[in-house]
């Protein structure tokens, strides 16, 4: 069982790309996350989708979009990538929203020039 | 908004010290508190989850314990080992999402 499989695990990327940062998981859990983390600033939610089909926006969207299809992925798409989008992109999962444990993937390590 | 801090910043101690890591939050209105490790240049590996209306969690050589309504968490680590070198996070769980602290940085010195 692979858990949380994330792709690509680095990328560089010129300014005003676009970008999807994907991941897939196979623990038929119902919510997945993306996060951003940065150094000073900690981890911090990006988009969430409690459920497929649906997707909600956490404390720093901008210039970032995410659908949810399926269970098992959750895509993460830079539409026009920036430098300060230069960061680690963790995806995360849970069995349902509130109540349950999260489980992170290895990250996508990201450089936007 | 959710504040959450981690204090020390920073940990030194000889391997076979016990340890122990902090995290404070200042709403108390969690469904859960999370703690992770993270070793550099990797994902976040769960620890332990405490729900709201436990008092502590324990697995292995790690026990946390939660006071909810002083905003308090304690992970303890017995008996240090090298391995145990890592950071580690606490995150609290409120509506729709998990706020992070800093995190603590352990060094266990063999």
């Amino acid at each position: 069982i692979a858990g949380i499989t994330q792709a690509p695990t680095s990328q560089i990327l010129a300014a005003g790309r676009r970008m999807t940062l994907r991941c897939t998981q196979d623990m038929r859990h119902n919510a997945m996350y993306w996060y951003r983390q940065d150094l000073g600033l900690g981890l911090r939610l990006i988009h969430y989708s409690n459920t497929a089909g649906t997707t909600g926006k956490g404390e720093v969207p901008d210039g970032y979009s995410v659908s949810r299809a399926n269970t098992d992925d959750f895509p993460l798409t830079l539409a026009s990538a920036v430098p300060s989008q230069t960061s680690v992109y963790f995806c995360a999962s849970s069995l349902s929203g509130d109540l349950n444990e999260q489980f992170f993937g290895p990250g996508t390590r990201l450089t936007v020039l | 908004k959710q504040e959450v801090t981690q204090i020390p910043a920073a940990l030194s101690v000889p391997e076979g010290e016990n340890l122990v890591l902090n995290c404070s939050f200042t709403d108390s209105a969690i469904y859960n508190l999370q703690w992770f490790r993270q070793d550099p240049g990797k994902g976040l590996t769960s620890l332990l989850l405490i729900q709201s209306s436990q008092r502590e969690q324990t697995s292995g050589r790690l026990n946390a314990s939660l006071d909810k309504s002083s905003g308090r968490s304690t992970l303890y680590i017995a008996a240090s080992q090298p391995g145990d070198s890592a950071t580690y996070l606490c995150a609290v769980r409120g509506d729709y999402k998990l706020s992070f602290g800093a995190g603590t940085t352990v060094t266990v010195r063999a």
